[in-house]
């Protein structure tokens, strides 16, 4: 059974503040690491999708990286704001085609 | 573009009685996938398919049947419902299982009483 883990589990900090989350998985078989955001009453929306050891990604405030070779990837949010409330979860995939989630890391940023 | 349709959006079922979650999406997509979503568990896959006539058991598939006879469409059928399937399910998809983003429904809010 893969054990994706992610932490923490919730986050709660002031708007503006920047903050973080990690995820770590298998350093074996991996593919590829996926980061979803999920508002709630919404439907899971992608972030991004990582591939590379030492990859970095960007969009807007938030970025990404990855370590696959010590299985973990960060999430990093810079200057929150309140319409960044949600849960952050990402996904590692093998070399199976299976598409395995952490439980999540649940943020809320109050004004 | 319709992206990934998922019915009913709810459904109220009776302990032992059997039904079928409706996946269809339009684009072409080669990867569809199950999940359920329960608190404090997060995501949990159940069934997967990287392409039409090919299915597979993801973590947790007991209870529950699919077939992918068309691109389209990926059903997931409950035998016999149990309390223990209460939960809320998405379908989701991707262009090729590799390294693609997955699209998701929205949702199917099963109770089983």
């Amino acid at each position: 059974i893969l054990n994706v883990e992610q932490s923490p589990q919730s986050l709660h900090v002031q708007e503006g503040d920047s903050t973080n989350f990690t995820c770590s998985f298998p350093s074996s078989n991996f593919y590829a690491l996926h980061w979803y955001r999920w508002e709630t009453a919404k439907s899971p929306e992608a972030l991004f999708v990582m591939t590379l050891n030492g990859d970095e990604k960007k969009k807007g405030r938030i970025s990404a990286t990855l370590n696959t070779k010590e299985g973990y990837s960060y999430l990093y949010i810079k200057g929150s704001q309140p319409e960044d409330s949600a849960t952050y979860l990402c996904a590692f995939r093998d070399n199976t085609d299976k598409l395995i989630f952490g439980t999540g890391t649940r943020l809320q940023v109050f004004p | 573009n319709a992206g990934v349709t998922q019915t009913p959006k709810f459904q109220v079922l009776k302990t032992g009685q059997s039904m079928t979650l409706q996946c269809a999406q339009d684009m072409n997509h080669e990867y569809m996938s199950w999940y359920r979503q329960d608190p404090g568990m997060g995501l949990r896959l159940i069934h997967y398919s990287v392409g039409a006539g090919i299915t597979d058991q993801g973590e947790v598939p007991n209870g529950y049947n699919v077939s992918r006879s068309t691109t389209e469409d990926f059903p997931l059928r409950l035998l016999s419902a149990a309390p223990s399937q209460t939960s809320v399910y998405f379908c989701a998809s991707s262009p090729t299982p590799e390294s693609e983003k997955l699209f998701f429904g929205s949702g199917t809010q099963l109770s089983v009483l």
